[in-house]
């Protein structure tokens, strides 16, 4: 099956400091990739949607300049957390269908929990 | 804008026993429901979907799903609880469609079972 894997599962960074975290499709092309944030006994929440050469689209309410996103090629997704503050610890999911077909099916990343000291 | 409600933030039973997870969604055009399972520290896995076929849907594990629209309810069950099966639950929608669809997830249930 399709395989989407998260770098790094854990990382430990200081208030101030940035932050990347990579997506990437391991077996298939994802024109689309999507990223949520989990808070602890928290649902996911969608925040943006990654488009492989092109602009994210970001859902409302997140700072498109605290979190980059850049997908530059069909198989990897980056999102960095700029100067980081301890609000923004949390667990990083993301998601991906399979290039060309419907996001009914998306394959989903082990995550990547962040914690800002 | 389509959205979907889990009732009961934690449910416990005892191994062997029934499982019942509510969901209950609100759309304006035929939905496609979701239910995922996440592990501690885990991304989520797919246990089955609904996408307008059969009503009665069947996925991973033992656990299917009932579509009812005269209820507007999407509940998960599975027969025999198994120790394995304790974890968080999440029921989806697809908001729109096709290749600019999004997923927008219910609170979660988290799933306890006693032996």
């Amino acid at each position: 099956g399709a395989v989407v894997s998260q770098h790094p599962s854990w990382v430990i960074c200081k208030s101030g400091t940035s932050v990347k975290i990579e997506c990437r499709s391991l077996d298939f092309q994802a024109t689309t990739m999507f990223w949520y944030r989990q808070f602890p006994k928290q649902s996911l929440m969608l925040m943006a949607t990654s488009n492989e050469g092109s602009k994210a689209t970001y859902e409302q309410g997140v700072e498109k300049d605290k979190f980059l996103i850049n997908h530059a090629s069909l198989t990897l997704s980056t999102l960095t957390v700029t100067s980081a503050h301890p609000e923004d610890s949390s667990f990083y999911i993301c998601s991906a269908p399979i290039t060309g077909t419907s996001v009914d099916t998306q394959y989903f990343g082990p995550g990547t929990r962040l914690t800002v000291l | 804008a389509q959205s979907v409600t889990q009732l009961g933030s934690h449910v416990s039973v005892s191994e062997g026993a029934l499982v019942l997870l509510r969901c209950n969604y609100s759309s304006s055009v035929p939905p496609y429901l979701f239910w995922y399972v996440q592990y501690p520290n885990q991304g989520l896995q797919l246990l089955l979907k609904y996408t307008s076929a059969a009503t009665l849907v069947k996925g991973i594990n033992g656990f299917e799903a009932e579509f009812k629209k005269s209820e507007t309810s999407f509940h998960l069950t599975k027969p025999s609880a198994h120790m394995s099966d304790a974890a968080e639950y999440f029921c989806a929608v697809l908001h729109g469609s096709g290749n600019t669809g999004k997923l927008i997830f219910g609170q979660g249930t988290t799933l306890q079972v006693k032996p």
